[in-house]
């Protein structure tokens, strides 16, 4: 079964404002990465992590330290360059492979 | 900085024929790639996990024999799809993972196209 359940599947934003997505994952994960696929398919890295939070500019970032079990992308005052499908990976405890969430579409609308 | 070069960017093939893809990382060493497939309909699926010096680890539905990886250092991987057909076609990507950080890093993917 899917071991990265990510939600939601499609997002509309307005522009200038806020939202979050969010992974769950069905297993304890060791580390989390999110990434943006472009128009062309390319995978562009947003954040990894291991724990705790990061944030770029109005990206942030945050993966459960506790029970590490799910992770949090939250995108401010969404602009029209922030459209694209984000996915996260994670990577399971004791393993090395990543495994991706289904993805989220998100249309920013002006 | 850290890029992963991925070519050919898309192949188009007739059915029964193959397809062969390189993955070069730049900036830094990869010392595992992993092989991903991308459907039409977004879903990634892992293929294989290869990392230098150890066995490749194909994940189940995926074969050596259909999808040989060659790993022969921390800069290179390639993968051959043998006898595409219709249900092979899709987005590959490899991911390159960085050994000092655990990061992935991945290329541009290569389209397959099968007629």
């Amino acid at each position: 079964g899917d071991q990265v359940e990510q939600s939601p599947s499609a997002l509309s934003l307005h522009e200038g404002t806020d939202s979050a997505l969010r992974c769950n994952f069905t297993t304890t994960m060791r580390s989390v990465q999110w990434f943006r696929q472009n128009s062309r398919g390319s995978l562009i890295s947003l954040f990894y992590l291991a724990s705790g939070t990061k944030e770029n500019g109005r990206l942030k970032s945050a993966f459960d330290s506790k029970e590490r079990r799910y992770s949090t992308l939250h995108i401010r005052d969404a602009q029209l360059e922030d459209s694209g499908t984000y996915f996260c990976a994670a990577e399971a405890a004791g393993y090395q492979n990543f495994y991706f969430g289904k993805g989220t579409s998100l249309t920013v609308i002006p | 900085g850290a890029l992963v070069y991925q070519y050919p960017r898309r192949t188009i093939c007739k059915s029964g024929t193959s397809m062969r893809m390189e993955c070069q990382a730049v900036g830094f060493q990869a010392t595992s790639v992993a092989w991903y497939r991308q459907s039409p309909q977004k879903t990634f699926e892992l293929i294989a996990l290869s990392t230098v010096n150890s066995a490749i680890k194909y994940e189940q539905n995926f074969t050596q024999e259909k999808f040989p990886i060659s790993h022969p250092n921390l800069s290179f991987s390639s993968m051959t799809v043998l006898n595409a057909y219709l249900e092979d076609r899709g987005l590959y990507l490899c991911g390159a993972r960085e050994g000092n950080t655990g990061q992935l890093y991945f290329g541009e993917g290569s389209k397959l196209t099968v007629l």
